[in-house]
């Protein structure tokens, strides 16, 4: 079974900087995505940015990029120039191409500081 | 193009009653799953339809339950309400090309307490 682990439960950032989250997965399937979503005090969860395993150039969404490591099964979130808005719950999931069983993370609680 | 639509946004009933919940899909999208959120749990995976099939399902007791409809709209039904079953539903939508699933873009969610 694919689990996906976030190894941190809150950090903080200051407005301006960079802050990098984690997340680890295991699964022995090829194909398959990683997904990041936000989840702001609204609840409504919303993408942040996706990446396919085949792919091995790391997916890029404005401020927001992944540190994607098949191998080590890593998928970090780095959040560039962190604003007000950033501050959500994020959560690090998992799916693979034929199953729509989507496994997420425990989530990370960022906030960021003015 | 709108977005995954889910009523009621709030919903309160009490032990032993049964709820019923809907789900309307991103215009296009055929599979449409659903999830339940809770602090204790996280992020659960409920069941996923598609063209009116349930394709797969969680590990979730058969008090849950769901239907899709032609128009791929969804609902999510469970009975006999226990107060474990407070949490957040979460449902969403993607598109499915050769099988091969997609993204998916989740509705707001229904808040449903149990007292």
């Amino acid at each position: 079974a694919q689990t996906v682990t976030q190894s941190q439960p809150e950090m903080s950032v200051q407005e301006a900087e960079t802050v990098t989250l984690s997340c680890t997965y295991d699964t022995s399937e090829s194909n398959y995505y990683l997904f990041w979503y936000k989840q702001p005090p609204s609840r409504q969860m919303i993408l942040v940015i996706r990446q396919e395993a085949y792919k091995q150039q790391n997916a890029t969404e404005n401020r927001f990029s992944v540190n994607f490591q098949k191998a080590a099964k890593s998928f970090s979130l780095k959040i560039s120039d962190s604003q007000l808005g950033d501050t959500a719950m994020y959560f690090c999931a998992f799916m693979s191409y034929n199953n729509n069983d989507m496994r997420f993370g425990a989530g990370t609680r960022l906030t960021v500081k003015p | 193009k709108a977005g995954v639509t889910q009523t009621p946004r709030y919903l309160i009933k009490t032990r032993g009653q049964q709820v019923t919940l809907s789900c309307s899909p991103i215009s296009g999208h055929r599979s449409v799953s659903w999830y339940q959120q809770t602090p204790g749990q996280g992020l659960q995976f409920l069941f996923e339809y598609f063209s009116e099939t349930q394709r797969n399902k969680g590990n979730f007791p058969g008090r849950f339950s769901g239907r899709q409809f032609s128009n791929s709209r969804s609902e999510m039904n469970v009975s006999t309400l226990e107060l474990g079953d407070s949490a957040l539903y979460l449902c969403a939508s993607s598109f499915l090309a050769g099988g091969i699933t997609d993204t998916q873009y989740f509705g707001p969610g229904t808040r449903l307490t149990v007292l």
